[in-house]
């Protein structure tokens, strides 16, 4: 059985960093294409990165330049690195499997229960 | 504003049948990508639904159906039952001038009344 369990959530002042950790079982971090996504208070979800099994990744443009995600293969869990942190950053964090689609994208069929990171003075 | 359009609330009432829509455009749906459907309760892991347009992943009922057609996507849910009270959001790929991006709908809040 997969399980997304993500971590690290918390309070943290503007201009803060915060790093979230998503520990996963049932599956190889290594293996698959790892995703955080994002849901702000009274807002919809938005995707915000992503790690390629080959190691490359990709952000959006709302986070490029601030957020960084890693993962540990020995640890098994996936890591997002948030600084320069904004009130605009408040939201939950989902941790997320990405699975290629027949058009060679990807969707997302295992998630985390999600963890907040409030930004606020 | 986000890049797929979706109506942000359906309702109706149990046993009915309710639609909803995703509107794209001619750089996401209309360029072929696929629209995948995610259902999400507040506090909860979003689930999905339906990927691929029109597939279901093992466990959810065949109440749930995926359509596409040109720029557009649909959700329809038949035997409206309580549980199924609800956000919906639908999902696919967008190349833009700012480059390739995941792209959500802005979701649609489903009252069984």
């Amino acid at each position: 059985e997969v399980q997304l369990v993500e971590s690290g959530g918390n309070l943290v002042q503007p201009g803060g960093s915060v790093r979230l950790s998503c520990a996963a079982s049932g599956l190889s971090v290594s293996s698959n294409y790892m995703t955080w996504v994002r849901q702000a208070p009274g807002k919809g979800l938005e995707w915000v990165s992503v790690i390629y099994t080959g190691g490359a990744t990709y952000y959006a443009d709302s986070v490029k330049g601030r957020f960084t995600i890693s993962r540990d293969t020995g640890k098994n869990t996936v890591y997002l690195q948030m600084n320069s942190l904004t009130v605009e950053d408040t939201a939950v964090y989902y941790c997320a499997r990405g699975a290629r689609g027949d058009d060679n994208k990807l969707y997302f069929d295992y998630w985390g229960q999600g963890t907040p990171v409030t930004v606020s003075s | 504003q986000s890049v797929l359009t979706q109506p942000p609330s359906v309702s109706g009432a149990p046993g009915q049948r309710v639609t909803i829509s995703c509107v794209g455009s001619t750089s996401n749906i209309g360029a072929g990508y696929d629209v995948h459907w995610y259902q999400h309760l507040p506090g909860t892991a979003p689930k999905l639904l339906i990927y691929g347009n029109t597939n279901r992943p093992s466990g959810v009922p065949d109440r749930f159906s995926g359509s596409k057609s040109g720029t557009s996507a649909s959700l329809a849910i038949t035997g409206l039952q309580a549980e199924d009270e609800a956000d919906y959001y639908c999902q696919s790929y967008d190349t833009n001038m700012y480059g390739p991006d995941v792209v959500f709908g802005g979701g649609t809040k489903l009252t069984v009344l």
